[in-house]
């Protein structure tokens, strides 16, 4: 069975204080990995997808990367505004359905 | 272009009866799937609809339910409400083939409370 984990499950960091929050996947095969913000109260918000290892993409303070078995979000020099929980999600190639992870819960102090 | 909206915002139920809830697609979406997320968890997959016909399920029971209809709309029906759906439920649309889940845009949720 496909399995999603991400740590830390909790992340408190002061502004400007660059951070990697980390995805691991176990997957037969992998067709795409996604990776949400989530604000309190809100439903996710896209931010990237990758498909093969090696891939990367950049958006503003935020920089996926991914590899064979687990993929990263750096966030570099974050501000209060980016504290959100980010959600990871794995789709498989033998499978009609998305897997995410518990995702981490990031606080950035001003 | 309007984004993704989800109705009602928020639903108490008690244990036995039944809900329907409602999604609205961003314009030109002909995927939809439906999530269930509780409190402090990722979303799990319930299911997905491509062209009014379910297309891939989660590990979830038959009285979890759906349908899509020709203006791409959504609903999610549950029978037989037990405490444990008490979740966040959202539904998220996209653009693409049956199975696809490329940048899907999701809904604000309904929030169910079952009593």
């Amino acid at each position: 069975e496909d399995q999603v984990t991400q740590s830390p499950e909790a992340l408190r960091l002061q502004e400007g204080e660059s951070s990697s929050l980390n995805c691991s996947y176990t997957v037969s095969g992998l067709r795409g990995l996604f990776w949400y913000r989530q604000d309190p109260g809100k439903g996710p918000e896209f931010l990237f997808t990758l498909y093969s290892a090696g891939e990367e993409k950049e958006k503003e303070r935020l920089k996926a990367t991914l590899t064979k078995k687990e993929s990263f979000l750096h966030i570099t020099a974050p501000k209060p505004e980016d504290s959100a929980t980010y959600l990871c999600a794995v789709w498989e190639t033998s499978g009609s359905r998305l897997t995410f992870g518990e995702g981490t819960q990031l606080t950035v102090n001003p | 272009e309007t984004g993704v909206t989800q109705s009602p915002t928020h639903l108490i139920k008690t244990r036995g009866q039944q809900v329907t809830l409602r999604c609205s697609s961003q314009s030109g979406h002909n995927t939809v799937s439906w999530y269930q997320q509780a409190l402090g968890q990722g979303p799990q997959f319930i299911f997905q609809y491509y062209r009014e016909e379910e297309n891939g399920r989660g590990n979830f029971p038959p009285r979890f339910s759906g349908l899509q209809f020709p203006n791409y709309s959504s609903e999610l029906n549950v029978n037989a409400l037990e405490l444990d759906d008490s979740a966040l439920y959202l539904c998220a649309s996209s653009i693409g083939l049956a199975g696809s889940y490329n940048e899907q845009f999701f809904g604000p949720g309904t929030r169910l409370t079952v009593l």
